[in-house]
């Protein structure tokens, strides 16, 4: 069964440094996602992409944020410089279509997650 | 912004036992989803909900979008061991997809 695949599981990183989060959508899918989930907390969206740009961000996601598709594969998630609140369960989440009102086109699927731990 | 409120917070329950949760928002949504969480991994898609009204089974777990487009509930019937995770439920109000999650029942069950 298809799937959304998340690299690496697990990130350390000093408080300042860039780091990417990778992720694999799945294949036939053209919506694609990214939230986030501080330990013990909900899960909140950062950022929606489709046809290549961003049709949607949360506050969270500020200029220190940014999202590519860099091939026809992977969707990344790059923090330019991290901070101490940024710590937390990084989600990609990948959707077929758009349609309100079409199952299963509006099914989100998620990965396994990048714990991200900021020092 | 949308408030989206998930009730009850932790429900521990015998094996057998039947569970229900629910969520209400302040705002209309077009598609419902309920997801489970076990530590240390992603949410895992257990039931959509598309129409007002609808009601929706998978195996034990069933689900239902309230008319009014603002809810929803979510029952386990006949809980086993396996259920024990936190539960999610998640509205989509904008074509966009972005989901709104409720803060989870986590579901504890004891033999």
């Amino acid at each position: 069964e298809p799937e959304v695949t998340q690299t690496p599981s697990h990130q350390v990183t000093q408080m300042g440094q860039e780091v990417i989060l990778r992720c694999v959508p799945i294949s036939n899918h053209l919506y694609f996602y990214w939230y986030r989930q501080i330990l013990g907390q909900k899960v909140e969206f950062l950022v929606s992409f489709y046809n290549n740009e961003i049709s949607e961000k949360s506050e969270i996601f500020d200029d220190q944020f940014s999202v590519e598709r860099p091939d026809g594969s992977n969707f990344t998630l790059k923090i330019r410089s991290t901070k101490l609140e940024d710590s937390a369960m990084y989600f990609c989440a990948s959707k077929e279509g758009r349609g309100t009102s079409l199952p299963p086109y509006n099914e989100q699927f998620f990965g396994p997650g990048t714990r991200l731990t900021v020092l | 912004g949308q408030q989206l409120n998930q009730s009850p917070q932790s429900m521990f329950i015998q094996e057998g036992e039947d569970v229900s949760m629910n969520c209400t928002s302040s705002s209309i949504f077009n598609t419902w989803l309920w997801y489970k969480q076990d530590p240390g991994e992603g949410p895992v898609l257990l039931i959509a909900l598309y129409k007002a009204g609808e009601l929706t089974s998978n195996g034990r777990l069933t689900a239902q979008f309230g008319i009014t487009r603002k809810d929803s509930f979510l029952n386990i019937s006949a809980s086993i061991p396996s259920d024990v995770g936190i539960y999610f439920c998640a509205g989509q109000g904008d074509s966009w997809g972005k989901l709104q999650f409720g803060a989870g029942t986590q579901v504890v069950v004891t033999p």
